[in-house]
């Protein structure tokens, strides 16, 4: 079975500086990763995925997230942050058969002025 | 863009009656699920849904769920009697073939009092 670990429950950063999220999957096959993000009380919002292809994603609202096999990652980044980015990251793995997903625990992201 | 639409946004029961949360999937999908989110807890799968029948269920989907597609465009999850543990955001989600468009709705709150 899958599995996704998001070691980091709380991230502080300052507005206007990088920020960097870690997720690490398991999964025997070829992953299909996601990154969603959930605004307190919102539903989930898609920033990217991963399927094939270039193993660095391009998504919504100026995050990237660069896949590596070889470290079972998908980090997550954006090069510098806003007071809006402040939310809860979920990053998933889906499996190849029924894309049945698979989420981490999340990180949440406060952002300070 | 195409949405799953979710109805209602927050829903009070008290312990013991049934529930139905219902979805609209994005109208060429095939492919549906149901996940819930207990509060300050991660995103867990519940159940997929193809083809009429269930594909595949988590072990907290026992006899007191079920899901249902009574009209071809309505996707329904219901609960026969509520526990307060069942109290949670219930989020609905469609995909096409492959992982076509996976969107996800904006949730269901459930309070169980």
């Amino acid at each position: 079975a899958q599995s996704v670990t998001q070691p980091d429950i709380h991230i502080t950063v300052s507005e206007g500086a990088s920020l960097e999220l870690r997720c690490n999957y398991s999964y025997g096959a070829t992953p299909y990763l996601f990154w969603y993000v959930q605004s307190p009380g919102q539903g989930l919002q898609l920033l990217l995925k991963y399927f094939s292809g270039d193993t660095l994603v391009q998504g919504i609202k100026g995050f990237e997230a660069e896949f590596k096999r070889s470290q079972s990652s998908f980090n997550l980044r954006k090069p510098s942050v806003h007071w809006s980015d402040a939310a809860e990251y979920f990053c998933a793995v889906g499996t190849a058969n029924d894309y049945k997903l698979s989420f981490g625990a999340g990180t949440t992201v406060t952002v300070r002025a | 863009e195409p949405e799953v639409t979710q109805t209602p946004s927050h829903q009070v029961t008290q312990m013991g009656q049934e529930v139905i949360l219902r979805c609209v999937p994005i109208s060429n999908h095939l492919y549906f699920y149901w996940y819930r989110q207990i509060l300050g807890q991660k995103v867990e799968f519940l159940v997929s849904f193809y083809n009429n029948e269930i594909s595949e269920k988590s072990e907290i989907f026992d006899d007191q769920f079920s899901v249902e597609r009574p009209d071809g465009s309505n996707f329904t999850l219901k609960i026969r009697s509520t526990k307060l543990e069942d109290s949670a955001m219930y989020f609905c989600a469609s995909r096409g073939q492959g992982a076509t468009g996976y969107t996800f709705g904006s949730g269901t709150r459930l309070t169980v009092v």
